[in-house]
């Protein structure tokens, strides 16, 4: 079946530690996005990205980094520099349509001790 | 300013009954898109529901409902025949710079309303 894959689904880190989130799609998506939700929130945006080698900083980018080597895949470095990690971290994809909604992983939940 | 507002932070319904969840939004684009999405106590985002600014008829797609009013910016949810399943988080979510529907976009999120359907 076709769809997003993200992992790990859990991952506990100490501070200071980078680490880094995989999200890999089979959906054959152009585009991909990664978004942050907090406990009550909404989902914030961290980095897009519409093409391979190519990608955009979202509203809340500092203290993370993204790659786009390959169409199916995009993951994401929490740095150190990330100021306050835990969260729950969601990866999506979407097609240029008229809708082009989004299509949603899992998600990985960090928390940082 | 907050572009999605979500102004109840939970709702309450009983089995069979039917429910509107609001959500108000503020943009000065003329074209955009407006999503509902589901979000169960697993985590996972489920898309529900889509109306582009420029559709002259309301978004249904089974057993929801998007009232799209858009001269007072409101682009309420309803969930008619309420089941046990429908019980999670929901968001409504905005993509600016519609354009017709052709374009990618990064959609800003509201902050959700809690339903809770009681049997």
């Amino acid at each position: 079946d076709g769809g997003i894959t993200q992992s790990p689904k859990y991952l506990f880190r100490k501070e200071g530690q980078n680490v880094t989130l995989s999200c890999e799609q089979n959906l054959n998506h152009d585009a991909m996005y990664w978004y942050r939700q907090d406990p009550g929130q909404g989902l914030r945006l961290i980095y897009y990205s519409q093409i391979v080698n190519d990608f955009q900083k979202g509203d809340i980018a500092e203290g993370y980094s993204v790659s786009r080597e390959k169409k199916e895949s995009f993951p994401l470095t929490v740095t150190s520099a990330q100021k306050n990690p835990t969260a729950f971290y969601l990866c999506a994809s979407s097609i240029m349509a008229r809708t082009g909604e989004l299509f949603f992983g899992e998600g990985s939940r960090l928390t940082v001790l | 300013a907050q572009k999605i507002t979500q102004t109840q932070p939970g709702m309450f319904v009983q089995e069979k009954e039917a429910v509107t969840l609001d959500c108000t939004y503020d943009t000065s684009d003329p074209s955009y898109g407006l999503f509902w999405y589901k979000q169960p106590s697993s985590g996972e985002m489920i898309f529900l529901i889509y109306q582009g600014s420029y559709d002259q008829q309301n978004a249904t797609e089974g057993r929801y409902s998007l009232n799209f009013q858009k001269a007072r910016k409101s682009a309420n949810l309803v969930i008619s025949a309420s089941q046990l399943g429908d019980s999670a988080m929901y968001f409504c979510a905005m993509r600016e710079g519609d354009a017709g529907g052709t374009s990618y976009g990064k959609l800003t999120f509201g902050q959700g309303t809690i339903l809770t359907v009681h049997p």
